[in-house]
């Protein structure tokens, strides 16, 4: 069964360091997604990407964020100068259609921010 | 506002035993609902949706029920097993805003021998 890939499973940074997170989606898929998950809280939605551009974006996803699908397999999510707060896991997510069904969730990044 | 909530964060269920998870949900324009089941250290894997021109939908094991005039959504679990014991999350996805999903707070299944 086709898998989102998500590398590194884990990453530590300093405070302030940049960090970017990689996600391979399923191929045939269009609609690119970044959620993320603080530990034992649900999982909150970043931003949407369709047709290489953001669709949607949420209130958390500030001008610290940037995703960027570089070559026709990457979507990559950099977060500029991380701060402690952005300790979660993050999870790419990717889907054919535009409705919700038909979602793949990768199996997430951990960030730690020290 | 848009708001998908569960009733319980932890629910303890007898092996062999149904599993019942609720949900509430705050919005009536939301459309469509899905399950997800997420276990330790994975991201959510899809369980089961349905479309709010349906109250009932069925698949393997798991039946997920919409009441739509109370808000309210189910998933039920036939025969719980070990391997079910993980986090579920009911989520929301509309389609004048297909392109996120608002997920819930989540309930802990756990399985007892």
């Amino acid at each position: 069964e086709p898998e989102v890939t998500q590398t590194p499973s884990h990453q530590v940074t300093q405070m302030g360091q940049e960090v970017i997170l990689r996600c391979v989606p399923i191929s045939n898929h269009l609609y690119f997604y970044w959620y993320r998950q603080i530990l034992g809280q649900k999982v909150e939605f970043l931003v949407s990407f369709y047709n290489n551009e953001i669709s949607e974006k949420s209130e958390i996803f500030d001008d610290q964020f940037s995703v960027e699908r570089p070559d026709g397999s990457n979507f990559t999510l950099k977060i500029r100068s991380t701060k402690l707060e952005d300790s979660a896991m993050y999870f790419c997510a990717s889907n054919e259609y535009r409705e919700g069904y038909g979602y793949t969730f990768g199996s997430g990044t951990r960030l730690t921010v020290v | 506002g848009e708001s998908v909530g569960l009733h319980l964060p932890t629910l303890s269920v007898q092996e062999g035993d149904n599993s019942i998870i609720n949900c509430a949900y705050s919005n009536s324009a939301s459309d469509y609902f899905i399950w997800y089941k997420q276990e330790s250290g994975k991201g959510p894997q899809f369980i089961i949706d349905i479309r709010s021109n349906m109250d009932k939908r069925q698949g393997q094991r798991v039946t997920v029920l919409l009441n739509k005039t109370v808000k309210h959504l189910s998933l039920q679990i036939a025969a719980t097993q070990p391997g079910d014991s993980a986090v579920y999350f009911c989520a929301e996805n509309m389609y004048s805003s297909a392109s996120k999903i608002i997920f819930g707070s989540g309930t802990r299944l756990s399985i007892r021998p």
